[in-house]
C-alpha cells in the first residue's frame, strides 16, 4: 500500500509559538489532503481538507486562521498552529488519497504538546 | 449523514476468530461500508471495504447482510498486533472524500 509520513512525529512548545507539521505521501500523489485531530480516548474529529493548489476546507468550528493549511504539491501538505495554547495539544493524523485508490492512507501522526 | 453503531470494547483469545458488528439502518443504497482500524499510537490504517457482497482481503473478511443494515468485520485468527481500535464507515467508493469516525470498538486480544 501506500504511505504516508508525517514530521515531527512528537513536538513539545511554550504556549504562544508557532508549530509547523508536514505530511508527506511517499510514493503517490495526492490530489487531497486531510487534517485530524484526535483528544485522548476519544475518536478523530476531522479539521480540514485539502486539493493541491487551492484553499483548503474548513468544519465547522475550526478556526482557519488559527489552523493554517498549506497544500502546494501533491506530495506535501503542512498544517500550521499558529499562537498555539495548551488546549492545541493533541494527536494531529494526515491522510492522504491518490487517484489510483479507493481508501485513503493515513500518516503516523504528530503529538503537539503545548507548555 | 447516515450513521454506524458498534459495540464500545470487545475480548477475544488469541488465536481464535473475532466477529466485529456494526450497525448501520438507516444506509442509504449507494453508501459503502468501510473499515479502518487505529494501533495505540497510530494513524489509522484501512481494513477492507464492500457494497453488497461479502468481501476477503488479506487482513479480514467483511460479511455484509443481506438488507445491508449491518455488517460484521472478521478476523480468522486474531493475534495480539490486532488488538486496536476498529471503526466501521459509511461513505462513497472514493477515497477523497471525508470520513467521520464514530467511537469504534476497542478490541483486546487475550494471550
Amino acid at each position: 500500500g501506500a504511505v504516508v509520513s508525517q514530521h515531527p512525529s512528537w513536538v513539545i512548545c511554550k504556549s504562544g509559538t508557532s508549530v509547523k507539521i508536514e505530511c508527506r505521501s511517499l510514493d503517490f500523489q495526492a490530489t487531497t489532503m486531510f487534517w485530524y485531530r484526535q483528544f485522548p480516548k476519544q475518536s478523530l474529529m476531522l479539521m480540514a481538507t485539502s486539493n493541491e493548489g487551492s484553499k483548503a476546507t474548513y468544519e465547522q468550528g475550526v478556526e482557519k486562521d488559527k489552523f493554517l493549511i498549506n497544500h502546494a504539491s501533491l506530495t506535501l501538505s503542512t498544517l500550521t498552529v499558529t499562537s498555539a495554547h495548551p488546549e492545541d495539544s493533541s494527536f494531529y493524523i494526515c491522510s492522504a488519497q491518490g487517484h489510483s485508490y479507493n481508501e485513503q492512507f493515513f500518516g503516523p501522526g504528530t503529538r503537539l504538546t503545548v507548555l | 449523514d447516515a450513521k454506524t453503531t458498534q459495540p464500545n470494547s470487545m475480548e477475544s483469545n488469541e488465536e481464535e476468530p473475532v466477529h466485529l458488528p456494526c450497525n448501520h439502518s438507516t444506509i442509504s443504497g449507494t453508501d459503502y461500508i468501510h473499515w479502518y482500524r487505529q494501533l495505540p499510537s497510530q494513524g489509522p490504517e484501512y481494513v477492507i471495504h464492500g457494497l453488497t457482497s461479502n468481501v476477503n482481503n488479506r487482513m479480514a473478511s467483511l460479511a455484509i447482510a443481506e438488507d445491508r443494515k449491518s455488517s460484521t468485520l472478521i478476523l480468522h485468527r486474531a493475534t495480539l498486533r490486532d488488538a486496536a481500535v476498529y471503526y466501521c464507515i459509511l461513505g462513497t467508493n472514493f477515497g477523497n472524500e471525508k470520513l467521520t469516525f464514530g467511537t469504534g470498538t476497542r478490541l483486546t486480544i487475550i494471550p
